[in-house]
């Protein structure tokens, strides 16, 4: 089974620095999906980023970028020039790019970083 | 576009009574699941629908019934509530099951069950 820990409980930033989250990850497939989830106090799940494991290339979206390191099996997520807005609890998760089996097309989650964004 | 919707926000629920959680989505997605989030625990699968007729369980079915009769409705039963299940409840949907196709989350139902 998969596994994926988060061991950042809490992280705080300063408006317009950036921070890194950290995540590892164990599974013995080859390919899958990992993704960053924000989830802001009003509790919707927003997808922030997805990166596949066959693709050597780091995903970014805007401010947001992963260091993906396969063999180390580690999804970091950066957030560069910090806004307040990005202040929220951020989840790493982990999917199967292969069809069937048990718990086919679950999301395994993280526990979890709590972000803060100080002005 | 609603996306996923669910019903209701908030609950409150005496230990052995029964209740259905509404889930439903308007994005023609086949591939449709329940999540519940504790504090500390991420996110965990309960149940989980490849299309219209076919459920099958996560990794903490116990306590929960689930049925899929049309495309767009995912229904989560408790036939019998327990403090354990207190908790957030999150519905999902994505267009597949596998891969990378991103997952469309609902508001949640935070439940009390005292």
């Amino acid at each position: 089974a998969q596994t994926v820990t988060q061991s950042q409980p809490e992280m705080s930033v300063q408006e317009a620095e950036t921070v890194t989250l950290s995540c590892t990850y164990d599974t013995s497939e080859s390919d899958y999906y990992l993704f960053w989830y924000k989830q802001p106090p009003s509790r919707q799940m927003i997808l922030v980023i997805r990166q596949e494991a066959y693709k050597q290339q780091n995903a970014t979206e805007n401010r947001f970028s992963v260091n993906f390191q396969k063999a180390a099996k580690s999804f970091s997520l950066k957030i560069s020039d910090s806004q307040l807005g990005d202040a929220a609890m951020y989840f790493c998760a982990y999917r199967s790019a292969y069809a069937g089996g048990t718990s086919y097309g679950k999301l395994t989650f993280g526990q979890g970083t709590i972000l803060t964004v100080h002005p | 576009n609603a996306g996923v919707t669910q019903t209701p926000k908030f609950q409150v629920l005496k230990t052995g009574q029964s209740m259905t959680l509404q889930c439903a989505q308007d994005m023609n997605h086949e591939y449709m699941s329940w999540y519940r989030q504790d504090p500390g625990m991420g996110l965990r699968l309960i149940h989980y629908s490849v299309g219209a007729g076919i459920t099958d369980q996560g990794e903490v079915p116990n306590g929960y019934n689930v049925s899929r009769s049309t495309t767009e409705d995912f229904p989560l039963r408790l036939l019998s509530a327990a403090p354990s299940q207190t908790s957030v409840y999150f519905c999902a949907s994505s267009s597949a099951g596998a891969g990378g196709d991103e997952q469309y989350f609902g508001p949640g139902t935070r439940l009390t069950v005292t």
